[in-house]
């Protein structure tokens, strides 16, 4: 079975610019979530989504907007990037709820 | 004070030492998280429990609900295992700042 990928893996943007990024799950796995990773922050949390709609939401500014599609696929959205914009975004699918996370390589965005 | 904490944050043993990652949360839980992320970034989810004790190869991972604590043990450590662990709690995954580990030859 395929594991979760992520495209695209690395992506350079300048400052004001938006940038899409896709999921593509494990087949069968319904749920999504979206995750930041920088130095200074550690792994934060964007949100989830099952069966296309978000269950959950971190703390992040409404410039972070994401959506999945009828076959799980998921987009996040960022909006005006700013410079501490620049991080590793991880999505990770899983079954459903208590289910183990399934965690894709990840999209490095650099924004100059 | 952060909700999740882990500690130590980084951890120096030797090949074949029995090593303990432990992990305090301050909030209700539905389930707690072990999660292990490699150079480069790659992230394996390695357990995820709400009780009790859960074993899988040389890694075992305990939760004591009452007092809010999990820990993470690894036995016969070998250089192999040289990463960051994570504790994650929670379906919105409020993570940890991570514990370096790195095992020696």
């Amino acid at each position: 079975k395929a594991g979760v990928t992520q495209t695209p893996r690395y992506l350079i943007k300048t400052r004001g610019q938006q940038v899409t990024l896709s999921c593509s799950p494990i087949s069968g796995h319904r749920s999504v979530s979206w995750y930041q990773q920088t130095p200074g922050q550690g792994l934060q949390f964007l949100f989830e989504y099952f069966s296309e709609t978000q269950r959950n939401k971190g703390n992040f500014p409404g410039r972070f907007s994401g959506r999945q599609f009828s076959n799980s696929r998921s987009e996040m959205n960022v909006s005006t990037l700013e410079l501490g914009d620049s991080a590793l975004y991880l999505c990770a699918s899983s079954l459903g709820d208590k289910e183990t996370q399934y965690f894709g390589p990840g999209t490095r965005l650099l924004v100059l | 004070k952060n909700e999740v904490e882990q500690s130590p944050q980084n951890l120096t043993a030797q090949e074949g030492e029995f090593i303990t990652i432990n992990c305090s949360y301050s909030v209700g839980i539905s389930a707690l998280h072990w999660l292990q992320q490699h150079p480069g970034g790659g992230i394996v989810s390695l357990f995820m429990l709400s009780s009790g004790k859960k074993k899988h190869g040389r890694l075992i991972a305990t939760i004591n609900i009452q007092e809010k604590h999990s820990s993470l043990h690894i036995t016969a450590s070998h250089p192999r295992d040289s990463a960051v662990y994570i504790c994650a709690v929670n379906n919105d995954m409020r993570f940890g700042a991570g514990t370096r580990l790195t095992v020696k030859p």
